[in-house]
């Protein structure tokens, strides 16, 4: 099992951005992936989860409407999306897959980085 | 739900046993709790180390424990070893509230 998350970003506020997770090793269809935020020097803060297979998602009360969470079954990838981006958007974003109440297999994490 | 609270730091010698409490774990409506806990060294993604409050994955040493008490789950690390020196996470999930983390533990082994 493998997940690898697209590469670091430095985008300026207002702009949007779209960063991804591709799983390999395991039939990516069948397990919900996870999207976990860590703040510069900060805790793991819960973002949201999508299941590949039919696309349904939840989020965090902290984060709904505030990131958008997507996939694409055929190329086994999994997305996190901002429309607007502000500076408190600075973080490392990882990806996790779901087994049962854990994250079992995570990414590598993309740093994003917000400032004008 | 608001972040579950850890202590910031906790140290400990070679060989020795520490033990990293978690507060405001909730159960969900069928009295269901479930608890992770994560590594994390500098400059890597977490690492899971126990699940469902004190399960092991596959190839996690033995000397990482987990037990709960009421509404506070505690990581155990016996035997402490240099490579032990990161940060832990722990995590409650409920359907509820679904997944909710700690705040973080700098383990530093002296």
């Amino acid at each position: 099992v493998q997940l690898v998350q697209s590469g670091a970003e430095v985008k300026k506020p207002g702009e949007s951005l779209n960063i991804s997770c591709t799983g390999s090793g395991y039939t990516f269809s069948n397990y919900w992936i996870g999207w976990v935020r860590q703040m510069p020097g900060k805790g793991l803060e819960w973002l949201g989860i999508i299941f590949p297979g039919d696309s349904d998602t939840r989020y965090s009360p902290s984060f709904q409407g505030q990131v958008t969470i997507s996939a694409d079954k055929s190329t086994n990838t999994a997305y996190l999306q901002w429309t607007s981006l502000t500076a408190s958007d600075t973080a490392i974003y990882y990806c996790a897959r779901r087994m049962d109440n854990y994250f079992e297999h995570w990414g590598q994490g993309t740093l994003v980085t917000v400032s004008s | 739900q608001s972040a579950l609270t850890q202590p910031a730091s906790v140290s400990g010698s070679p060989g020795q046993s520490i033990t990293i409490s978690c507060t405001g774990i909730n159960s969900d409506v069928r009295g269901y709790t479930y608890v992770s806990w994560y590594q994390q060294h500098p400059g890597k993604a977490p690492k899971v180390l126990i699940f469902d409050v004190n399960k092991r994955p596959s190839g996690i040493s033995i000397r990482f424990s987990g037990s709960k008490s009421g509404d506070t789950a505690s990581l155990t690390i016996s035997g402490l070893q240099a490579e032990d020196e990161a940060d832990y996470f722990c995590s409650s999930y409920t359907r509820s509230t679904v997944w909710v983390f700690g705040g973080g533990t700098k383990l530093t082994v002296l």
